[in-house]
């Protein structure tokens, strides 16, 4: 029963495209939500969070977006670039959880194509 | 800061051998972490502490798994005997807190193959 879903296994973008990643989650009672980026042979490395009390969270090239009423967020990267071409996870929190309690979905592999 | 380190980077074992996976975390972090990641279940929390005191082992597959850290800077992780379906990547993860603004570090992980 998966809490946090990542879809699309796979995504191929252009270089300078927008990249859009979706997560779905399932529970109401997560109020805050990140994303890991992950190289192979690496450990995943995290790239930025929303607070389930926004809607949006940007940073620089880095864009999070949450529709609570939808259960869904994403990510967007603009303009993505080669150097993108990762797995990216999403992961969410239970209220007042810590961070012992993140449930991570399984992944989405972008690839940004010269 | 050299971050999390991890060791081995690669196991490679036969079944019912006993696998010791070990992980130093950043110093400083109160907090650590040990996930497996199959294509299966994806990344999956076994155990964490905080202060060296195991808090929740909910995650951990069976007797056969056991975690130690005896202190801040050094956590072990035990599989005895190992069976093929432990196969698996094996990240360690520390953290300053559990606020919002402290995130998981990860090391690079330990990719355990066991036939």
């Amino acid at each position: 029963d998966q809490q946090v879903k990542q879809n699309s296994p796979s995504l191929s973008v252009q270089e300078g495209r927008i990249s859009i990643l979706n997560c779905d989650y399932t529970n109401s009672m997560f109020d805050y939500f990140l994303w890991y980026k992950k190289y192979p042979a690496e450990g995943p490395t995290f790239l930025i969070s929303i607070s389930s009390i926004k809607d949006k969270n940007e940073d620089g090239r880095f864009t999070v977006f949450l529709n609570k009423s939808a259960k869904h967020l994403s990510l967007h990267i603009v303009p993505s670039q080669p150097g993108d071409s990762a797995v990216y996870f999403c992961a969410a929190r239970n209220y007042g959880g810590s961070q012992g309690n993140l449930i991570f979905g399984k992944g989405t592999k972008l690839s940004v194509k010269p | 800061d050299a971050g999390v380190i991890q060791s081995p980077r690669h196991e490679v074992t036969e079944m019912g051998q006993e696998v010791t996976l070990r992980c130093k975390p950043i110093s400083g972090h109160d907090y650590l972490f040990w996930y497996r990641q199959t294509m299966m279940r994806g990344l999956e929390l076994l155990i964490y502490f905080n202060n060296n005191v195991p808090i929740d082992d909910s995650g951990m597959p069976e007797d056969r798994f056991s975690a130690k850290m005896p202190n801040a800077s050094f956590s072990t992780l035990k599989i005895q005997p190992s069976e093929p379906r432990d196969s698996a990547v094996y990240f360690c993860a520390s953290s300053l807190n559990t606020d919002y603004n402290s995130p998981l570090h990860f090391g690079n992980g330990t990719r355990l193959t066991v036939t």
